[in-house]
């Protein structure tokens, strides 16, 4: 089965780039998009189709996706940015999502 | 404004059945593929099934852990997509989200919407 790796966490300090990778084989032959989930909220949808920024995501989240690896960059980043990301794609009819990443902006 | 509700969550014992549904308002339902996602206490996201629309044939798919114990369906006429759990697990102790599937060509999903989720706790 095909699988996603995601760092465990990932460490910013405000203002800086963040950027949190997602890897697996060829996974820049499927699109990837990013979610936001904060602790006891619902996720929320940050980039789609590797680049695409959904309605009412700040320009500062941006997404890539090349070769093995898919990158969700945040420029400058917030405290409001602190959160939980997943990567997801979709393969032989599955979704297949990343085991996450803590982001915290100290 | 577009809503997704989940509702049917809560305590069930080991080997029991349950049905979540999850109500949908402000876009037009029947144009639209849905999901099913969980996360477990402390855990990150699982995707549980998928049901395409029926322009896609109401197709569905399924996690490998629950496929044959769980089956997600759809009322257009209601606006409602459901998820039948049966022979449940301890391990199937989560909040269940419901969201909105969107795609291209029927393929490379991406979910755009989600609810705010309902908690079941299967224990004896």
């Amino acid at each position: 089965s095909y699988d996603v790796t995601q760092p465990p966490s990932v460490s910013v300090s405000p203002g800086q780039t963040a950027s949190i990778t997602c890897s697996g084989d060829n996974l820049g032959d499927k699109f990837v998009a990013w979610y936001q989930q904060k602790p006891g909220q619902s996720p929320v949808l940050v980039i789609y189709k590797d680049n695409k920024r959904p309605s009412g995501i700040p320009e500062r989240f941006s997404g890539s996706n090349s070769g093995n690896t898919a990158t969700l960059t945040i420029s400058e980043t917030q405290p409001v940015d602190e959160a939980e990301f997943y990567c997801q794609a979709w393969d032989s009819s599955i979704v297949i999502l990343g085991g996450g990443t803590k982001l915290t902006v100290l | 404004e577009m809503n997704l509700v989940e509702s049917g969550g809560g305590l069930v014992q080991p080997r029991r059945s349950l049905r979540l549904s999850c109500s949908v308002s402000g876009f037009t339902f029947g144009d639209y593929a849905m999901s099913w996602f969980r996360q477990a206490p402390g855990q990150g996201l699982q995707w549980v099934a998928l049901i395409t629309n029926r322009a896609y044939g109401a197709t569905t798919q399924y996690a490998a852990s629950v496929r044959g114990r769980f089956t997600i369906s759809r009322d257009d006429s209601r606006s409602i997509v459901y998820l039948q759990m049966s022979s449940l697990k301890t391990e199937d102790t989560a909040v269940y989200f419901c969201s909105r599937a969107v795609s291209e060509y029927g393929d490379s999903w991406y979910f755009d919407l989600w609810g705010r989720g309902a908690l079941v706790t299967v224990t004896s």
